[in-house]
């Protein structure tokens, strides 16, 4: 049960766009199309973003999307903000016998 | 309001056992699968152990099984997770969360606990 593989980092201006990548293998990510992605402030519970690959929960702004390909999922982040500085995450449902597995997450920083 | 509130959390020496409890309200609890995720200080999330609605199909991680057992009580709506042969390796903060919907993947968790922190030392 190997987490999910993400950038330890990721950076950029107001404005710009980022993306962030995690990859899996054939029995989590690339199995299923049920990858999620999480949003997570300094001592506060996750928050949910993208789910089923490229679903937004409502109040989700549209500059969140998720996409993917192969064995590896992504998170777009269009129009950087400052409040989209913050921890991500991305999850993905890996069977009945792993069940769920976390990426190792990814710090966004907005310069 | 959907809420999830967690307790039970405290300092306990390694070989030990714990009990964490997760209240829930505002849905119908018995409707949905639960799941428990940890965050060890400064570092990630890592999902731990998840059970169905009827609490029937239990799932663990590797790292827990064997030492930890999830369980429901749905007559009080509230979701447990006992914690037996601790390590300090399972210190962290433990979220209770729940799917968004009761058919979804249990990967899409929108409602979260605030956390209960768990520390192994002795």
């Amino acid at each position: 049960q190997s987490a999910l593989t993400q950038p330890r980092s990721v950076s950029g201006s107001p404005g710009q766009s980022v993306t962030i990548s995690c990859t899996g293998t054939s029995s989590d990510v690339g199995g299923y199309n049920f990858v999620s992605w999480y949003q997570q402030r300094p001592g506060k519970a996750p928050k949910l973003m993208v789910y089923d690959v490229n679903k937004r929960p409502s109040g989700v702004p549209d500059r969140f999307s998720g996409s993917k390909s192969g064995n590896t999922a992504s998170l777009t982040i269009s129009g950087l903000q400052a409040e989209d500085e913050a921890a991500y995450y991305c999850c993905s449902f890996a069977g009945s016998y792993t069940y769920v597995i976390f990426g190792g997450g990814t710090k966004l920083t907005v310069l | 309001e959907v809420q999830l509130l967690e307790s039970g959390g405290g300092l306990i020496q390694p070989g030990g056992s714990l009990r964490l409890s997760c209240a829930a309200s505002g849905f119908t609890f018995s409707s949905f699968a639960m799941s428990w995720v940890r965050q060890t200080p400064g570092k990630g999330l890592e999902w731990v152990s998840g059970i169905s609605g009827s609490g029937v199909s239990t799932y663990y991680a590797d790292s827990v099984k064997g030492r930890f057992t999830i369980s429901r009580d749905n007559s009080k709506n509230t979701l447990f997770l006992q914690m037996d042969s601790l390590r300090a390796e399972d210190t962290a903060v433990y979220y209770c969360s729940r799917p968004r919907a009761p058919l979804a993947s249990p990967d899409g968790m929108d409602v979260w606990g605030q956390g209960t922190t768990v520390t192994v030392s002795s």
